[in-house]
């Protein structure tokens, strides 16, 4: 069963902090990885999507790394700001057609 | 200048009624679909429409019916309304199916609560 995992479920840190949040995967047969972002009652908005072939894309202070071997992907926030605060969703595209398997995501604080 | 749009935002309603979501896309894109995200926060695919057609059905109850009119629309009409189906519903579209850059971009969602 190809399933997405994400841990921590939630995550607390001070303002300026660099952090990692991680996502995995059970098939390492991806044909590209997506990150978003949700905020409470808002939709998704896109933050970096990274093909099967790449290792890693960056985005202002957003740093996402794939690793399809180990079924891991990596979202490095760099000095992390309490306009950060969000769900953060990453999801894997396994098949030829465009769906998407999201994970369960990672509730992200940063405190002022 | 909303690139994926969705009415309503909030749908509040009785069992047993027939409710519809609309979704507009206007960013040119081939391939629309929904999500549901239940109460747990997890977003599950739903359908997927390619210029019009359907190409996937994830064993939605078959209370639920999409309807694309056209390649910028992905309406969603639920019959029989039940409690389980409260939820938020979310309206996405990509440039097409099969490209291997695909980003999907999402609607804001409509918060659909049956009582």
């Amino acid at each position: 069963k190809q399933e997405v995992t994400q841990i921590p479920a939630a995550l607390s840190v001070p303002e300026g902090e660099n952090l990692v949040l991680n996502c995995s995967f059970t098939d390492s047969a991806i044909y590209n990885l997506q990150w978003f972002r949700q905020d409470p009652g808002k939709g998704l908005t896109s933050l970096l999507l990274i093909q099967s072939s790449q290792r890693e894309q960056t985005s202002g202070r957003l740093n996402a790394s794939l690793d399809k071997s180990s079924g891991r992907s990596t979202l490095y926030i760099a000095a992390s700001q309490p306009g950060d605060s969000a769900t953060y969703l990453c999801a894997v595209r396994y098949n030829a057609g465009n769906m998407l398997t999201f994970g369960g995501g990672t509730r992200l604080m940063v405190k002022p | 200048d909303t690139a994926v749009s969705q009415t309503p935002k909030y749908l509040v309603t009785q069992m047993g009624n027939d409710k519809s979501i609309k979704c507009e896309q206007n960013l040119g894109h081939d391939t629309m679909y929904w999500y549901k995200q239940d109460s747990k926060k997890f977003l599950k695919i739903m359908f997927s429409y390619n210029n019009k057609e359907l190409i996937i059905n994830e064993t939605v109850p078959n209370r639920f019916s999409p309807k694309s009119p056209d390649k910028a629309h992905l309406n969603l009409h639920i019959n029989s309304l039940e409690l389980g189906d409260s939820a938020v519903y979310f309206c996405a579209s990509s440039q097409d199916w099969l490209a291997p850059y695909n980003e999907q971009f999402f609607g804001p969602g409509t918060r659909l609560t049956v009582l």
